[in-house]
């Protein structure tokens, strides 16, 4: 069955640092995708990045960037140069190649000091 | 492009009532996704549409939830009686997958209605 951990509860960085959160999770699949979200105050889940589990590349979007290692079974997020909008709370999320489920962990609450 | 859209965004209710939310997806987007997501939790997929089919609803409480798609367009998601555990957000997503493959297809969401039983 399909898991995701995001170990992380709660995290503060300082405004213009790199922040990274983390995510590993659990298939039996070999192929698969990866996806993170962010959810702002207002409740939309934002699409932010993917990772296919056959990708060469680590995926990147603008100053998001995905730390991705299969071995590890590990896709973190990686946001550079943090901004107060920033501050939300960030969903990692899976899906199997032909699964219908997309199942996401339980979040990490991102916080960006001025 | 106009994203998903949900209404009402704030719904509060006494338990045993009944309650609707309707949604709207991206135009062109084949597949809807219904959410329930509890406070401090990640959202869990309660039934997911492929145009006006129902493709996967196995985690939907089926004796109290019921939802449709009619036209292969708008939905509604129906709780009738609520229960003071179905107070939750309930998210609304579209992707324009048919079939097959995952590849990169992308679920969007919608804002979302939150619900409150009391």
């Amino acid at each position: 069955a399909q898991k995701i951990t995001q170990t992380q509860p709660g995290m503060f960085v300082q405004e213009k640092e790199a922040v990274t959160l983390d995510c590993t999770y659990d298939t039996s699949d070999p192929s698969y995708g990866l996806f993170w979200y962010k959810q702002p105050s207002s409740g939309e889940m934002i699409f932010l990045i993917y990772q296919g589990s056959y990708d060469q590349q680590n995926a990147t979007e603008g100053r998001y960037s995905l730390n991705f290692q299969k071995a590890r079974k590990s896709a973190n997020l990686v946001i550079s140069a943090s901004q107060l909008g920033d501050s939300a709370m960030y969903f990692c999320a899976m899906r199997e190649e032909y699964g219908n489920k997309l199942v996401f962990g339980a979040g990490t609450i991102l916080r960006v000091k001025s | 492009e106009a994203g998903v859209a949900q209404s009402p965004r704030y719904k509060i209710i006494e338990k045993r009532q009944s309650v609707a939310f309707w949604c709207n997806p991206i135009s062109g987007h084949a597949t809807l996704y219904w959410y329930q997501q509890i406070l401090g939790q990640g959202p869990k997929l309660l039934i997911q549409f492929q145009n006006n089919g129902v493709v996967d609803d196995s985690q939907l409480p089926k004796d109290r939830f019921s939802a449709e798609r009619l036209k292969g367009v708008d939905s509604t998601l129906k709780i009738q009686p609520a229960k003071l555990e179905d107070s939750a957000v309930y998210l609304c997503a579209s992707s324009s997958r048919t079939s097959g493959r995952t590849g990169t297809d992308t679920q969007y969401f919608g804002p979302g209605t939150r619900l409150t039983v009391l």
